[in-house]
């Protein structure tokens, strides 16, 4: 099936430093892709919707400014949290639609393995 | 606003007992429904998807039941493994949309 990686799986940084996530659909091009956050205990909530060519659609409560998405090509996004701060330590999951699986039709998301920011 | 929702964040069966996993959701527009599985410190994987003409699709040891009288989804596992300790969303798709919404999770203890 298709494979979506993610990079760096694990990123330490200082308080005020930027970091770059990246996210890449193997074997397949995925016009969108979906960046989703994750803190310990809890749900996955969806962050911005990355498109290729285009700006991405950031979900109410998402600063733009400061979780910038970029989609350059078919195959990878990449999500840069800028001037990060402790709060913005978790788990990083990116997404892209995996067609032909599921029902017919089908909305499937596959899964990067995440990647897990502390910001120290 | 409109969510998707667990009953259980908790469960512990027995090996090799079933085990059934409900998640209720109240958005009335949704029209497709995925289960996923998560590990720790993995991202979520596929296990199966419904539409909402269906009531009922079964997979290798998993079963997906949708009532959408109640709205109501249930994952039922069986025969069930140690490997399949791990948290569980189910995760709505509205019609139309593309971005999916999980619901709260549930862990679920394999014990031996």
């Amino acid at each position: 099936g298709a494979v979506v990686s993610q990079h760096p799986s694990r990123v330490i940084c200082k308080s005020g430093t930027s970091v770059k996530i990246e996210c890449r659909s193997l074997d397949f091009q995925a016009t969108t892709m979906f960046w989703y956050r994750q803190f310990p205990k809890q749900s996955l909530m969806l962050m911005a919707t990355s498109n290729e060519g285009s700006k991405a659609t950031y979900e109410q409560g998402v600063e733009k400014d400061k979780f910038l998405i970029n989609h350059a090509s078919l195959t990878l996004s990449t999500l840069t949290v800028t001037s990060a701060h402790p709060e913005d330590s978790s788990f990083y999951i990116c997404s892209a639609r995996e067609w032909g699986v599921g029902v017919a039709g089908a909305n499937v998301l596959t899964f990067g393995a995440g990647s897990r920011l502390t910001v120290l | 606003g409109e969510s998707v929702g667990l009953h259980l964040p908790t469960l512990s069966v027995q090996e090799g007992d079933n085990s059934i996993i409900n998640c209720a959701y109240s958005n009335s527009a949704s029209d497709y429904f995925i289960w996923y599985k998560q590990e720790s410190g993995k991202g979520p994987q596929f296990i199966i998807d419904i539409r909402s003409n269906m009531d009922k699709r079964q997979g290798q040891r998993v079963t997906v039941l949708l009532n959408k009288t109640v709205k109501h989804l249930s994952l039922q596992i069986a025969a069930t493994q140690p490997g399949d300790s791990a948290v569980y969303f189910c995760a709505e798709n509205m019609k139309g949309a593309q971005k999916l919404v999980f619901g709260q999770g549930t862990r679920l203890t394999i014990n031996p």
